[in-house]
Formats: C-alpha cells, structure tokens, sequence
C-alpha cells in the first residue's frame, strides 16, 4: 500500500494565484481529511468527507477554500484567490472509520504564496 | 479557543530517561485520544490510543495515561532513544460517528544520546 499520495510536494506562488492541492486516499478508506499546519494554530481541520460526502467544513477558514471529493480515489482542495497568510503546510489524511488506529496522514504539500 | 492544549513546545530529555509529554483538554465530550508523532518533512504516524473508559493503555515503551476528572493525558516513553526525537501531538475526538480529531499544538521531544 502506498500510504496516502498528496502533490504536489511543494507549490510557491503569487498572490491572487489559484492553488489545488490533490490527494489520494488510501484504498477502501472512507473518510478523507484536509488539515492545514501553521506555527501559530498547529494543526487545525478544515473538511472532512465520509464516503465522498463533505460531512462537516466549519474548519474551512473563508470562501476562497473548497474542497471536493468527486470519487473515492481522488480530493482536491483549492485556494482561489491565495493571499500570503495562506503559506502553510496541507496536510491530507485518510481513515477507514473508526478511531482505532487513526488516521494515516500524506506527508503534505508546503505552500508558499508570495 | 484551543480545545486540546499542549503547554510545553519543547522537551529535552537523556538517551535512556522517561520522557513525559502532557496534554490537558477542555471539551468534556472527548472521549477518544490519541498521540501521533511527526518528523520533520513527514505527516503525523499514529503512536497510541486510548478511550475514555480506560486510565492506562501500554504499547511496549509507550504508556498513555489518562485522568478523566483533570481533564489530562500523558504520554510517558521509557527507555527514551534518540530515534524517538520528534513533535507529539495529542488529538481528542467526541467518538461515536464522528471521526474528527482535534490536534493540540505540539511538543518537540529532544533525545539527546
């Protein structure tokens, strides 16, 4: 299994950019997470989907954040326009239900928007 | 308002020792925890779990302990290996159907050989 799959690993742009980051979730896991990193807030979640339905997004922090989910391979998360205070790491995470072995998480995609 | 709190950013501790990393939380629905530990360029792994009707769970060199009445959580690893250097961090959920964890901010463990 190769765990889960976000890309890119690194993406810098400029503000006003658009921005998608893309996850894989692990096969046969049914929820997928979307956490976002920073010094400041730590790990914070942003949206989660449970059998590629957005179960709960009050984590997405303004209306320049959507994420989708449109199969059970495949999320995306984008950031249309990026502002600066955006630049953080993104995390994705997939889980098979259950908390028992929590989650797997991608190793993230570090965005920097100058 | 910051629902799992970690207040120690960092940790030193000597190849061999216990190290002890806290975490206190304040929503009193939690009844599922966990550690992950995360290096530098990597996502968080899953360490240890354990759930409310329990105060102790062992994972060889990892014990979680949990004091419900305090609100806290420990996570203690002994004998302590430089491989261990990291950042933990403590997660909580409500449980049931809903598998949103709530991450505090982190303790960077230091091993020093």
């Amino acid at each position: 299994d190769a765990g889960v799959i976000q890309s890119p690993r690194h993406e810098v742009t400029e503000m006003g950019q658009e921005v998608t980051l893309r996850c894989k979730p692990i096969s046969g896991h049914n929820s997928l997470f979307w956490y976002r990193q920073t010094m400041m807030r730590g790990l914070e979640l942003l949206i989660y989907f449970n059998n590629n339905v957005p179960i709960d997004d009050s984590g997405m922090p303004e209306d320049r954040f959507s994420a989708k989910m449109p199969n059970a391979s495949f999320s995306t998360l984008k950031i249309q326009p990026s502002e600066p205070r955006d630049s953080a790491v993104y995390f994705c995470a997939s889980s098979p239900g259950g908390l028992g072995y929590g989650y797997t998480f991608g190793s993230g995609t570090r965005l920097t928007v100058v | 308002d910051q629902q799992v709190k970690q207040n120690s950013p960092s940790l030193s501790v000597q190849e061999g020792r216990i190290s002890i990393l806290n975490c206190d939380y304040t929503n009193s629905m939690f009844d599922y925890f966990l550690w992950y530990k995360k290096y530098p360029a990597e996502g968080p792994t899953f360490l240890i779990s354990i759930s409310s009707i329990k105060d102790k769970n062992e994972d060889g060199r990892f014990t979680v302990f949990l004091n419900k009445s305090a609100k806290h959580l420990s996570l203690h690893i002994v004998p302590s290996q430089p491989g261990d250097s990291a950042v933990y961090f403590c997660a909580a959920s409500s449980g049931g159907s809903n598998y949103k964890l709530t991450f505090g901010k982190g303790t960077l463990l230091t091993v020093n050989p």
